[in-house]
């Protein structure tokens, strides 16, 4: 979507290396969420930012970390992937109120 | 716990039905509630409803909210195989942290030629 970009589109991965998924916005929106999205359980939150360096836990953080050194990014850390960490991860942002814009979405495989 | 249920989970009709999708919500709080589709890629948003009993519509869909019935609709009428897609209704609750919005599992729709 305009104004928000997910990087890598893609990726493989090893089981125990860590991965970084990067969310870039030109919104200038404060609030950013990362959410991962599994068959049988629909989008769920991990982690969400409300401004710089302001982050908060969700549903399923375990194993992830995050962080938020400007406003436009947002980066998702898997410290040491697992294969249950095998997901789509959508970045998605909003202004406070509800309108929420995704991203195009990550496909991360954990071999 | 706050959750969101949609029924049916998948639905298969043919171009020119009309489908209704339901979306019943048990949440602390209750602002307003959201309807996404989402084709290959991102959720893109429908509709958001805040005011029970009050229709929003875009072209050939609909939605309502009923507050009494904990629950609300999107209709699609006369569909198109452009139609298929997952369906996800997002229900917001006031207060907490801006990232509560509860997501359903969404209701996969194919409509055949």
């Amino acid at each position: 979507d305009a104004g928000i970009t997910q990087s890598p589109r893609h990726k493989v991965t090893e089981t125990g290396t860590p991965v970084t998924l990067r969310c870039h916005q030109t919104e200038n929106h404060r609030y950013m969420y990362w959410y991962r999205q599994d068959p049988g359980h629909g989008l769920r939150l991990i982690h969400y930012s409300y401004g710089v360096k302001d982050t908060d836990k969700g549903e399923v953080s375990d194993g992830y970390s995050v962080s938020r050194s400007k406003t436009e990014d947002f980066l998702l850390t898997l410290e040491s992937a697992t294969s249950s960490q095998t997901s789509v991860y959508f970045c998605a942002i909003s202004e406070g109120s509800y309108g929420y814009t995704f991203g195009s979405g990550t496909r991360l495989t954990v071999v | 716990e706050d959750k969101v249920v949609q029924s049916p989970l998948s639905l298969v009709v043919h171009e020119g039905d009309t489908v209704t999708l339901n979306c019943s919500y048990e949440v602390t709080n209750f602002r307003s509630l959201l309807w996404y589709k989402q084709e290959k890629k991102a959720p893109t948003f429908l509709f958001m409803l805040t005011s029970s009993g009050i229709e929003k519509k875009s072209g050939r869909l609909s939605s309502i909210l009923d507050k009494k019935e904990l629950s609300s609709i999107l209709n699609i009428t006369a569909t198109q195989t452009g139609d298929s897609a997952i369906y996800l209704c997002a229900a917001v609750p006031y207060g907490g942290s801006q990232g509560n919005l509860i997501f359903g599992k969404g209701t996969k729709l194919s409509v055949k030629p």
